[in-house]
């Protein structure tokens, strides 16, 4: 059974930058593209981006494209997702997802981002 | 990019009730339309995909239709269970979610 581990809560200072990992267990990443989605508190879903691990092209929501980077590492089945200059608009759940067609199959835990000085 | 009008935003209804819920994308997806189901603290469950097809272990009375443009997503008999937030997800060009439903109960 595939599943995704995600690493733990994080309080980040504005301004800073933090990254999170995701690592695929069950399969190897490179079956996959590698996804992830940002939830507000109370909000609705966000699709941030994806990257193919097999080559490492990324593709990102238009309103992400210079706050969010993806990279994977194929060695040890996990993909990252790093966030720039971050605020209070960044506060959020991130999770992140695998698709082989047009939609997310498995999902990861989330993790929660906390941004506050 | 494309963007996806999903209604109603909310929704109260009763056990058994049979509730339909709609998505509008902006240009042509073809069936390129899934469903999630999200309870509080939880992750989102993939109900549906390619419009119509039922992911493993969603139950029968769970069912999806459309193409092109607009896509429905309906539970027939509503169970306690099902009271949660509904999202559409289309996944044709780049990907985007509906805004959610909410389900209550009445």
């Amino acid at each position: 059974e595939v599943q995704l581990q995600q690493s733990g809560a994080e309080l980040v200072r504005p301004g800073t930058s933090v990254k999170l990992s995701c690592k695929v267990s069950g399969d190897t990443i490179t079956a996959y593209y590698m996804h992830f989605v940002k939830q507000r508190p109370g909000q609705g879903l966000e699709w941030i981006g994806r990257i193919d691990p097999e080559d490492d092209s990324t593709k990102y929501a238009e309103k992400f494209k210079n706050k969010a980077t993806l990279t994977a590492d194929t060695s040890s089945n996990t993909a990252y997702l790093k966030l720039s200059s971050l605020t209070s608009e960044d506060t959020a759940t991130y999770f992140c997802t695998t698709s082989l067609g047009a939609h997310f199959d498995y999902w990861g835990q989330g993790v929660m981002v906390t941004v506050s000085s | 990019a494309i963007q996806v009008t999903q209604s109603p935003t909310s929704l109260s209804a009763s056990l058994g009730d049979r509730v339909t819920l709609t998505c509008r994308a902006s240009q042509d997806i073809n069936n390129k339309m899934a469903w999630y189901q999200q309870k509080p603290g939880e992750v989102p469950q993939l109900l549906i995909y390619y419009a119509s097809t039922l992911q493993s272990g969603t139950p029968s009375r769970f069912s999806g239709s459309g193409s092109g443009t607009d896509f429905s997503f309906t539970i027939s008999h509503l169970q306690s269970e099902d009271f949660a937030t509904y999202y559409c997800l289309q996944g044709y060009s780049l990907y985007t979610f509906g805004a959610g439903t909410k389900l209550e109960l009445k």
